[in-house]
């Protein structure tokens, strides 16, 4: 049980173009949604807490204009990278909390590249 | 705020050597302690727990005891394998700092036949 999806696990898009991420959890309802950003040999880097049928909250520095964040249900959030620049490649997890004991669940991460 | 530190890798054993990797951490309040493993290419699995003072989390031959005197959760394992190599994450979550992971910067084991 507690299984997190997330889709695509890589993408290759051209600068200037969005790309969108999704988030499932396939199993459980969660009420919150954590998207993290993580740089190659680098720790991860709390982006924005989501919860379901509300505004996500974000982190200092973290442009929210360029980084959307749709909770649309308490299964399913997705992570839109807007306008995508090669700064913006990275590896992107997310996590979501629920289950009878409320621990974060993280999905298995999806690699984005901008050319 | 809240803070982890843990030793920088990588850390380089031979298959069947004693594993340890040193975990503190600042945190206000009673958080619990995690560390999380993450193989090559895939996310975080969460390995053990311990949400309380001498609480000992263990899984897969893996162990930590949460140290509150010393603000410590070092990761212990007496015989490691090749299938161990990866990056292991201590955090912690809770206390003052509500639901929110706090993640420490990673620690890459390698492990050599």
């Amino acid at each position: 049980g507690a299984v997190v999806s997330q889709h695509p696990s890589w993408v290759i898009c051209k600068s200037g173009t969005s790309v969108k991420i999704e988030c499932r959890s396939l199993d459980f309802q969660a009420t919150t949604m954590f998207w993290y950003r993580q740089f190659p040999k680098q720790s991860l880097m709390l982006m924005a807490t989501s919860n379901e049928g509300s505004k996500a909250t974000y982190e200092q520095g973290v442009e929210k204009d360029k980084f959307l964040i749709n909770h649309a249900s308490l299964t399913l959030s997705t992570l839109t990278v807007t306008s995508a620049h090669p700064e913006d490649s990275s590896f992107y997890i997310c996590s979501a909390e629920g289950g009878v004991t409320y621990e974060q669940y993280f999905g298995p991460g999806t690699r984005l590249t901008v050319t | 705020g809240n803070s982890v530190t843990q030793m920088e890798g990588p850390v380089t054993l031979s298959e069947e050597a004693f594993l340890t990797i040193n975990c503190t951490y600042t945190a206000t309040g009673y958080p619990s302690l995690f560390w999380y493993v993450q193989y090559p290419g895939e996310g975080l699995q969460l390995l053990l727990k311990a949400t309380k003072a001498d609480d000992k989390g263990s899984n897969k031959g893996f162990e930590a005891t949460y140290r509150k005197e010393t603000t410590s959760f070092h990761l212990e394992k007496g015989s490691v394998q090749v299938s161990d190599s990866a990056v292991y994450f201590c955090a912690l979550r809770g206390g003052n700092a509500g639901n929110m992971l706090t993640f420490g910067g990673g620690t890459r084991l390698m492990v050599k036949p």
